[in-house]
């Protein structure tokens, strides 16, 4: 059975940085595509990357571009999402998906929740 | 980037009822369509992909249509499972872009 298990809420200052990961189970993590998707207080969904591990190489939406950093670890087979520069703006629950040779999500981790505020 | 445009952003129906959410996208994406249910303190879950294809445990209820740049989703009779939020997402280009939701209400 595929599963995501994402890392658990986080409070952060304005300006300091997150890191949250997404660890998987089942299926072939090193070539499924894992996106980061955001979606913040009565908001939509909003893709703001991801990565194919054996490829290595991340793509962003071009808006997050620099604030955002993307990687995998094959070994553990997490995948992480790292915002630098928190603005209060970046309150959102963060999710984790994957596909299996696809970019649509077809499973998602839990969602982890981070709140930016003074 | 790639928009995706969803009608109507809130649908009022009743159980039994056939309904239709449209996703124009602001270019060709083929059959590169997905479609998601949402349901508040959830994460998505994937129901239609490619267009028309059927995720593996969704009702036959739901189905898909479309290609190019216009897609419904119909749900041919509303069950109480799935008043929701509905989402097209588009996997043909990056970035990977959303409609704005379909919330589907009770009348």
């Amino acid at each position: 059975q595929v599963q995501l298990v994402q890392s658990g809420a986080e409070v952060k200052r304005p300006g300091s940085s997150v890191k949250v990961s997404c660890k998987a189970s089942g299926g072939s993590f090193s070539t499924d595509a894992i996106s980061w998707v955001r979606q913040a207080p009565g908001q939509g969904l909003e893709w703001i990357g991801g990565i194919i591990p054996l490829l290595e190489t991340a793509h962003y939406t071009q808006r997050f571009q620099g604030r955002l950093t993307i990687t995998a670890d094959e070994s553990t087979s997490t995948a992480y999402l790292e915002v630098n520069s928190l603005r209060s703006d970046d309150t959102a629950v963060y999710f984790c998906a994957r596909g299996t040779n696809t970019w649509r999500g077809e499973t998602w981790g839990q969602g982890t929740r981070v709140t930016v505020t003074s | 980037d790639i928009q995706m445009t969803q009608s109507p952003s809130t649908l009022s129906a009743s159980v039994g009822d056939r309904v239709t959410i449209t996703c124009r996208a602001s270019q060709s994406i083929s059959s590169w369509l997905a479609w998601y249910q949402q349901k508040p303190g959830k994460a998505p879950n994937l129901l239609i992909y490619e267009a028309s294809s059927l995720e593996s445990g969704i009702p036959s209820r739901f189905s898909g249509s479309g290609s190019g740049t216009e897609f419904t989703l119909t749900i041919s009779s509303l069950q109480p499972d799935d008043f929701a939020t509905y989402y097209c997402q588009q996997y043909d280009s990056f970035p990977y872009t959303f409609g704005q939701g379909t919330k589907l209400e009770i009348k």
